[in-house]
């Protein structure tokens, strides 16, 4: 079974829908962070959190908004789609703990969004 | 704004060549330099972290440098397999941006048999 899951891995949807992804992880990491990938454009930061009372903004979090229901889930959700939100979106965990920048990351499958 | 660069954007290469690409990346910023190989249809996967400047990491044929005083890393590939076609990510963790990595926007390998 996989260590990072992410559910759904495709999603459609229409512009001012709400809607919510879901990342669980099993390697009990109390980090964890929310990427979209654009071509072109590498992976950028939504938010992250170091644990579940820690919540941050990352570069692009503007109509983002996350919830750390646990240790091991962390949900994004669009609060009202636009199509500019098309993107493929990665969880991912990290072992580092501190200030340490030499943890891992490690990243879910992917949910691919369409934004209609 | 950490701003890091992966040079070139694309590569294709034949099987058998050796080939290496370039991260940059603000040298007064650094904290680790971390690289990512990610195929298609996959999640990305770590390859290396890198944290001392003249460091050398190396995984089977795939090796890395770094060089933090100028900026930048090298990714080495030895006798290139269609197996390593995939998207190269470095992504710093620089001193200003705690817990946190800057990613470039890949280099993207292809390896024709």
């Amino acid at each position: 079974d996989a260590d990072v899951t992410q559910t759904p891995r495709n999603r459609i949807t229409k512009t001012g829908k709400r809607i919510m992804l879901e990342c669980s992880q099993t390697k009990g990491h109390d980090r964890m962070y929310w990427y979209r990938q654009d071509p072109g454009l590498g992976l950028r930061l939504i938010y992250y959190s170091f644990d579940v009372k820690d919540i941050n903004k990352g570069e692009i979090s503007d109509g983002y908004s996350v919830s750390r229901q646990a240790q091991a889930k962390f949900s994004l959700s669009l609060e009202s789609a636009i199509p500019n939100q098309t993107a493929l979106y990665f969880c991912a965990t990290s072992d580092a703990t501190g200030t340490s920048g030499r943890g891992t990351q490690y990243f879910g499958p992917g949910t691919r969004l369409l934004v209609l | 704004i950490l701003n890091v660069e992966q040079s070139p954007q694309s590569l294709h290469v034949q099987e058998g060549d050796s080939t290496n690409f370039t991260c940059s990346f603000p040298s007064s910023n650094f904290y680790a330099l971390h690289w990512y190989r990610w195929e298609t249809a996959k999640s990305p996967e770590a390859l290396f972290v890198m944290t001392l400047n003249g460091d050398e990491k190396k995984k089977g044929r795939i090796s890395a440098t770094l060089n933090t005083k100028e900026g930048y890393s090298y990714l080495y590939i030895k006798g290139s397999q269609p197996e390593d076609s995939a998207t190269y990510l470095c992504a710093l963790h620089g001193s200003s941006n705690t817990g946190k990595l800057i990613f470039g926007q890949g280099t993207t390998l292809q390896v024709k048999p």
